[in-house]
């Protein structure tokens, strides 16, 4: 089970900081990743991260995201930075989920959190 | 990065119907990194089918997935009424995409 916090609020210029806490799940046992949907639109993918550092950013978000965990909360975070009334959108916290038979390896999004409201306005 | 498009933008069918939808990459996509969503209003998406034809747990059998390359399709053979909501394909080459998804919605 996924679970996001964070401020629902952000000015414009500031940096959003989000957290989705794990349960039922050992952090280090699988990649986690954020995604987010804008009021009305579709999804778009920003990052995922391991426990050990290994981490994988959206070219389009890379120079302002970064993406972390806290192993011993069980958390993952992330952080936007220098945000505009674009970035307004429903962030999800989701595992990538890695599912490999028969020879080959299957990537893909399950589950996924409830999602957080984050909305930039001054 | 691969560009994915959905079509059509919306499907309006009535219960009972086929459902046909179409994902088509702006390059080859491994089919092990094809996956599609059902996302309900409200709702975070919801994994239906993975590896372009693997049924996620859980997912009635009227739901299936087919396609390889560029070309793949997402069918649902009789549609309930849970069925009408909006359908993601995703891919994954060297960083994730979706595509911008179909509505299929009650004629």
């Amino acid at each position: 089970q996924l679970q996001e916090s964070g401020p629902g609020l952000v000015k414009p210029s500031e940096t959003l900081s989000l957290s989705c806490t794990v349960s039922g799940a050992s952090i280090k046992s699988y990649y986690w990743s954020w995604i987010r949907q804008a009021p009305g639109k579709g999804l778009e993918w920003i990052a995922y991260i391991y426990y050990d550092g290994i981490t994988n950013y959206s070219p389009s978000l890379k120079s302002r995201v970064t993406i972390s965990v806290d192993t011993s909360k069980n958390q993952v975070f992330l952080n936007l930075s220098s945000v505009t009334a674009a970035d307004t959108a429903v962030y999800y916290c989701a595992r990538r989920r890695e599912y490999c038979a028969g020879g080959s390896c299957f990537l893909s999004f399950d589950p996924w959190g409830q999602g957080t409201l984050v909305t930039v306005s001054s | 990065e691969i560009v994915l498009t959905q079509s059509p933008g919306t499907l309006s069918l009535s219960p009972g119907e086929r459902a046909t939808l179409s994902c088509r990459a702006s390059q080859g996509v491994k089919s092990a990194y094809l996956a599609w969503y059902q996302q309900k209003p409200g709702q975070a998406p919801r994994l239906l089918i993975y590896g372009a034809s693997r049924r996620a747990t859980g997912i009635p059998d009227r739901f299936s997935g087919s396609g390889s390359g560029t070309d793949f399709t997402l069918s649902i053979s009789a549609l309930e009424p849970e069925d009408f909501a909006v359908y993601y394909c995703q891919q994954y080459g060297t960083s994730f995409t979706f595509g911008p998804g179909t509505k299929v919605d009650i004629k």
